[in-house]
């Protein structure tokens, strides 16, 4: 069964505007991460955020979580062409390293 | 910088006929996970190992999937007979360790899998 799905499915965006993609799941939550998975390749991480935390950045990065309403979102700022890719945020209910994927985000960042 | 290795990075077999994964987390991560990855869809987890042990294998089919990590470092992945469902991409990640709260995982390049 799924615990992370993300919003929107696609999302196709101009050079220098910033990307927002959303993940809900529906159990609580011990941590939540966020991969990047270009065409063909594995998955790279992004960041992590856990339960007791609101916000994290990294360089263009911004992710929140909001436990209450059980969702997180991903800010890319300023995107660029290479930004284009699949992401999927990862849920870990266990607190044993099981994350469970949602079926992603396909960011298009146009030149 | 240290990378999971996976081989082959494609495979195209026939239906009924025995495949093999092979991969190498990276050195001195203590878990290792094998992901089934579908076109158009995230990375559903097949099984977990801590060191040698399996923690989790409980969405790997077992009827035809086997998994092993015999001392703890490499693991190979077995399917034994190829289904046509089976195409995908198998993908393996490892993490320092997750029992630790070092969960954030790597990924290898995975391997393309045809079945026909």
């Amino acid at each position: 069964s799924q615990q992370g799905e993300e919003d929107p499915q696609a999302l196709s965006i101009q050079e220098g505007e910033n990307a927002t993609m959303n993940c809900s799941y529906k159990t609580s939550i011990n941590n939540l991460q966020w991969y990047r998975q270009n065409s063909g390749r594995g998955l790279v991480h992004l960041i992590l955020i856990r339960s007791n935390e609101r916000e994290k950045h990294s360089g263009r990065l911004r992710v929140t979580l909001d436990t209450s309403k059980k969702s997180s979102s991903l800010l890319i700022t300023a995107s660029r062409a290479a930004d284009t890719a699949s992401y999927f945020c990862a849920t870990d209910v266990s607190n044993a390293g099981k994350s469970t994927f949602g079926d992603g985000t396909t960011l298009t960042v146009k030149p | 910088e240290a990378e999971v290795a996976q081989s082959p990075r494609y495979k195209i077999t026939e239906k009924s006929q025995a495949v093999a994964f092979w991969c190498d987390p990276i050195s001195g991560h203590a878990t290792l996970y094998w992901y089934r990855q579908i076109l158009g869809q995230g990375p559903e987890l097949l099984v977990q190992f801590q060191d040698e042990s399996v923690v989790d294998d409980s969405q790997l089919p077992k009827d035809r999937f086997s998994a092993e990590r015999l001392k703890g470092v490499d693991s190979t992945l077995k399917i034994q007979p190829a289904e046509l469902g089976d195409s995908a991409m198998y993908l393996c990640a490892s993490s320092l360790d997750s029992a630790k709260g070092r969960e954030k995982l790597f990924f290898g390049s995975g391997t393309q899998l045809s079945v026909l």
